[in-house]
């Protein structure tokens, strides 16, 4: 079946610009997840969503970091202002409840000028 | 001290040889492991889950974890080229959290 898909898979912006970035889950899987892997870094955990139930965004670097995810599948990224050290992979990942494997998708790769 | 903690590499082996990966965690109460290949310029994909203490065999893989020691260790039997990648070690803290703790990965070179 399809697995996690995210768009677009490169973005450039401009420092100071808004930016959104998409995940399409796995069909039936309940949670999904972001995080962001920095040229250098290990992968960095920023929010969570399972079910109904409040997002987890302990893992959100600053206010100018959002997410939803709207009628429990769809989930959009966004983040305001954008800095230079923004500039990462940001990678989705869904998995069929909390606890079990996550798959990631692609990736897209944000590039703040 | 970090989370999760993995040996950088490279880690070289002939092909056809055994490549041992290994992982130590903090969290004594974590639930759940896994292991994730990560190709150059591509996103992590899922090799192996271990949730209990002792070993998983999935074909040329084996997942092998001591909670008492906070140890989880990956091992690739017959390595090919092929292989040749990062390796990333992520542990899932509690099962009230679906997040997962990252190691930084360690970088496996398999030569022919």
């Amino acid at each position: 079946g399809a697995g996690v898909s995210q768009s677009p898979s490169n973005k450039v912006t401009e420092k100071g610009k808004d930016v959104e970035l998409r995940c399409d889950p796995i069909s039936g899987h309940t949670a999904l997840y972001w995080y962001r892997q920095s040229l250098g870094q290990g992968l960095e955990f920023l929010i969570y969503f399972q079910g109904n139930s409040a997002p987890d965004k302990s893992g959100l670097p600053s206010d100018r970091f959002s997410a939803e995810r709207t009628g429990g599948s769809v989930s959009t990224l966004t983040i305001q202002r954008t800095q230079q050290e923004d500039s990462a992979v940001y990678l989705c990942a869904s998995s069929g409840r909390t606890g079990d494997e996550q798959y990631f998708g692609p990736g897209t790769r944000l590039t703040v000028t | 001290q970090k989370e999760v903690e993995q040996n950088s590499g490279p880690l070289s082996v002939p092909e056809g040889a055994i490549a041992s990966l290994n992982c130590t965690y903090s969290d004594r109460v974590s639930q759940s492991f896994f292991w994730y290949r990560q190709y150059s310029g591509k996103s992590p994909e899922l090799i192996m889950s271990i949730y209990s203490n002792g070993d998983k065999e999935d074909g040329r893989f084996t997942a092998q974890l001591n909670k008492a020691s906070q140890y989880v260790s990956l091992l690739i039997r017959d390595s090919q080229p092929s292989d040749s990648a990062t390796y990333l070690c992520a542990v899932n803290p509690s099962s009230n959290t679906g997040k997962l703790i990252f190691g930084q990965g360690t970088t496996l070179q398999v030569k022919p």
